[in-house]
């Protein structure tokens, strides 16, 4: 099955730094590559995907970079903000199934 | 609006009772997911259905039950022979041969 490793398990940034989480698998077949946000108490949410016909996308402050050669994607936060701490979680697909990674625990200091 | 409700919110059970968790999204996805969620640590699938009538085991299914009888619901059985339920239970769902897939609020499941 897919393996997925996450990383790192912590981050903690000041205000209007960047941030980047890593994300390695194992299925060379994987063809989606979503990251989510989740915050206590609640479902994730999903705050962009990639598919594997592209390299890089960007939605204002958040953006993701895959590597399908050497099977890892990144999300990328740039100008931190308090309200940016939460959970993030990759999930590559896997057949008709995501399989999440741990999770990278942001902590935004103002 | 649409989305994915899940109820109850908490829900607290009794050594030796089954529990149902409720599912229901009005997004007319196909697809619906069950997933458990440990303090610290990232989900894990139950069960999975593709289509109503029909569902698949997930990574974690001893001492889970579902039923897929309408395509807007997904109800989720914790069993006496799940030995610790005690978790965040999230449903998710999502359109047929297509991204990305969606959750709920969850259900946070305690033992009294």
């Amino acid at each position: 099955g897919e393996n997925v490793e996450q990383h790192p398990s912590t981050l903690s940034v000041q205000e209007g730094d960047s941030a980047v989480i890593k994300c390695t698998y194992s299925d060379s077949a994987s063809n989606y590559f979503p990251w989510y946000k989740q915050e206590l108490g609640k479902g994730p949410q999903l705050i962009i995907d990639i598919r594997s016909n592209v390299g890089e996308k960007k939605d204002q402050r958040i953006a993701v970079t895959l590597n399908k050669t050497a099977k890892h994607f990144s999300l990328h936060i740039t100008e931190t903000q308090p309200e940016d701490s939460a959970v993030y979680f990759c999930a590559p697909v896997s057949g008709e199934k995501l399989v999440f990674g741990t999770g990278t625990r942001l902590l935004v200091s103002p | 609006d649409g989305g994915i409700t899940q109820s109850p919110k908490y829900l607290f059970r009794k050594e030796g009772q089954n529990v149902t968790l409720s599912c229901e999204q009005n997004l007319n996805h196909d697809a619906m997911y069950w997933y458990r969620q440990d303090p610290g640590q990232g989900l894990r699938l139950i069960y999975y259905s593709q289509i109503v009538n029909d569902f698949q085991k997930g990574d974690i299914a001893e001492g889970y039950s579902v039923s897929r009888e309408k395509k807007e619901s997904f109800p989720l059985t914790v069993t006496s022979a799940q030995k610790n339920p005690t978790a965040f239970y999230l449903c998710a769902s999502r359109g047929t041969g297509s991204w990305p897939q969606h959750f709920g609020d969850g259900t946070r499941l305690s033992i009294l």
